[in-house]
């Protein structure tokens, strides 16, 4: 089946740099992603909608110039955390729609910390 | 806009037993897809079952079954024989053609031995 993978899965640094979260379709093209964000104890909030060579779409409220998107190839996401700090700290998913199975493959999430 | 609502924030069922959890949500759009996904502690995101709005039998996967009311905008899984992998979080969530998922605030599952 389409599998999804996300990388890392958990990430500790310090406020003020930047952390890159990747997300790769293995076994499909994936021309559309998808960034959750997920609080604790919450539902997932989407952040944006990344398609592949075109600029990311963002969800009202969510910082553009903070949370880079790069879907540069059709099997590859990445998600940039710009000067983190502690608020940003969150569990983030990625997506992707499947045409095989005419649905959605999600990631397994990364636990972002910022010290 | 879409919204998709769980009112049962906790719900707890003995092992071998049923449970149903509720899902409404509201949409003026005649064709879409509802989901029912389970997060357990990984937090990894699992598909349980998926339904067509336009199919009006109720989808089926092996326990797994939902009670979908299209004109009372219904959405609920039914768990039979609930086994103790059962145990994890469950979002109910909505998407139509051309739109993002909506997703519910999550109904906590837990299950008893």
């Amino acid at each position: 089946g389409a599998v999804v993978s996300q990388h890392p899965s958990w990430v500790i640094c310090k406020s003020g740099t930047s952390v890159k979260i990747e997300c790769r379709s293995l076994d499909f093209q994936a021309t559309t992603m998808f960034w959750y964000r997920q609080f604790p104890k919450q539902s997932l909030m989407l952040m944006a909608t990344s398609n592949e060579g075109s600029k990311a779409t963002y969800e009202q409220g969510v910082e553009k110039d903070k949370f880079l998107i790069n879907h540069a190839s059709l099997t590859l996401s990445t998600l940039t955390v710009t000067s983190a700090h502690p608020e940003d700290s969150s569990f983030y998913i990625c997506s992707a729609w499947t045409p095989l199975n005419y649905g959605y493959t999600f990631g397994s999430g990364t636990r972002l910390t910022v010290v | 806009a879409q919204t998709v609502t769980q009112s049962q924030p906790e719900m707890s069922v003995q092992e071998a037993e049923t449970v149903t959890l509720s899902c409404t949500y509201d949409t003026s759009e005649s064709d879409y897809y509802l989901f029912w996904y389970k997060q357990p502690p990984s937090r990894q995101m699992i598909l349980v079952i998926r339904q067509e709005a336009y199919k009006q039998q109720n989808a089926t996967e092996n326990r797994f079954s939902v009670n979908f009311q299209k004109a009372a905008k219904s959405f609920s899984l039914k768990i039979s024989d609930s086994q103790l992998g059962d145990a994890a979080m469950y979002f109910c969530a909505y998407r139509s053609d051309g739109q993002n998922f909506v997703f519910g605030p999550g109904t906590r599952l837990s299950v008893l031995p």
